[in-house]
């Protein structure tokens, strides 16, 4: 099993340019998750999906969207990139909800120039 | 609302020698859960351990143990006989009925040979 995968793993973006962060599992989970992780800092919780067909906004959504295409992949996208957006983004899942273990994707880290 | 500190920011030890990770958290709920996630130098995060407020039996597991008393709302941590490959960034962490992980700011372990 290949856990939960991520795409891209590192990316440059300019201002006001969009893209879209891939996120896949394969350990049939229903619960799935985008954080970012500035330096120093814990992880903060950008949007969830707590089961397919539903999404939810975390601490901090502003500038992102996201899609739960299917119960395995779940995608956030950057519509106009903006500096403060320069971090590391991390996809999870969870079994059902955020009092069982999350398994993370490697990471992807994005600048924003 | 939860919160979790880690009041150490960093530890740094020789080989073979223990380390002990604080944890005190905050919390309202009546039953709830703890996570530790290690974060290596290469930036994935790792699931350590998951315990939930019924179960305060202390546990060993090879050279990590925790430690878990709901009395001082503590949750400590601790690596015995520590490696080099245990140099990492560990955080505690506390989840939210909000899908809210609430993380500790990590705690770095440097190991040195």
């Amino acid at each position: 099993n290949a856990g939960v995968t991520q795409t891209p793993k590192f990316q440059v973006l300019k201002t006001g340019q969009s893209m879209t962060l891939q996120c896949a599992q394969d350990m049939n989970h229903n619960s799935m998750y985008w954080y970012r992780q500035d330096p120093g800092m814990g992880l903060r919780l950008i949007y969830y999906s707590a089961s397919e067909g539903t999404t939810d906004k975390g601490e901090v959504p502003n500038g992102y969207n996201v899609s739960r295409l299917n119960k395995r992949e779940f995608s956030l996208r950057l519509e106009s990139a903006a500096p403060s957006q320069t971090s590391v983004y991390f996809c999870a899942s969870s079994e059902m909800g955020v009092t069982y273990e999350q398994y993370f994707g490697p990471g992807t880290r994005l600048t924003v120039t | 609302a939860q919160k979790v500190t880690q009041a150490q920011t960093e530890i740094s030890v020789v080989e073979k020698e223990d380390v002990t990770l604080d944890c005190v958290y905050e919390t309202r709920d009546t039953t709830y859960y703890l996570f530790w996630y290690k974060q290596p130098p290469s930036g994935e995060l790792v699931f350590l351990i998951r315990r939930n407020s019924f179960d305060e039996q202390n546990e060993i597991s090879g050279r990590y143990s925790w430690n878990f008393q709901k009395s001082t709302s503590s949750f400590n941590f601790t690596i015995t006989a520590s490696q080099v490959v245990d140099s990492a960034v560990y955080f505690c962490v506390h989840p939210g009925d909000d899908y809210k992980l609430s993380f500790g700011a990590g705690t770095t372990v440097t190991v040195r040979a």
